[in-house]
């Protein structure tokens, strides 16, 4: 039972390049999350998809895009990579019922030079 | 919207201290409520949640939480603290029913010397 697997693990970007970050799961969730996580900040929400076919912006969504291509498979597009955009990164997943906890993927190191 | 304040980014202790980890959110609605840890270079895991019922929640490793909607807070405690211990803890709120958007606080290290 793999849960939820991101890849690349570690990528290093440079300016303007672009990039997309895959995650998959494999418990039949509904709902798929990607946050970034950086040294003093948490874990912030970029965008969310409750459901097949539907996504949200979280709350630092500029510079990024998302697919979620089926129930599966949720992406994260960086179109025009920034020095900012250099983070961890990492995809959850979460059923609504009946425990409503997300799992989380082993996260992805992103460096843009 | 809802948000999450984790009202102390550091918190040093030695080792067999109690513990108490600080988390007060914001909603106008029921809420769920979360505690992961986060070790060294690793993902997210749950330490435990509260969704309804009983407002003392107890987790693994010995960690509990309790629930007091009046001071809208979700603290995070253990009585003996190990080495082990040591890792970054995050608090996390959605509301119950509607939108599935879960909210992360800052995190808290802690930190446990021998």
């Amino acid at each position: 039972n793999a849960g939820v697997t991101q890849t690349p693990k570690f990528q290093v970007l440079k300016t303007g390049q672009s990039m997309t970050l895959q995650c998959a799961q494999d418990m039949n969730h509904n709902s798929m999350y990607w946050y970034r996580q950086d040294p003093g900040m948490g874990l912030r929400l970029i965008y969310y998809s409750a459901s097949e076919g539907t996504t949200d912006k979280g709350e630092v969504p500029n510079g990024y895009n998302v697919s979620r291509l089926n129930k599966r498979e949720f992406s994260l597009r960086l179109e025009s990579a920034a020095p900012s955009q250099t983070s961890v990164y990492f995809c959850a997943s979460r059923s609504r019922t009946p425990n409503t906890e997300a799992f989380f993927g082993q996260g992805t190191r992103l460096t843009v030079v | 919207a809802q948000s999450v304040t984790q009202l102390d980014s550091q918190v040093p202790v030695f080792e067999e201290a109690p513990v108490e980890l600080r988390c007060n959110y914001s909603s106008s609605v029921s809420v769920y409520l979360f505690w992961y840890v986060q070790y060294p270079n690793q993902g997210l895991q749950l330490l435990l949640k509260y969704l309804s019922g009983s407002t003392l929640v107890k987790g693994i490793n010995g960690f509990e939480a309790e629930f007091n909607k009046s001071q809208t807070s979700f603290h995070l405690r253990k009585p003996s603290v190990h080495i082990s211990d040591t890792a970054e803890y995050f608090c996390a709120v959605s509301k119950q029913g509607g939108s599935e958007k879960l909210v992360f606080g800052k995190g808290t290290k802690l930190t446990v010397n021998p």
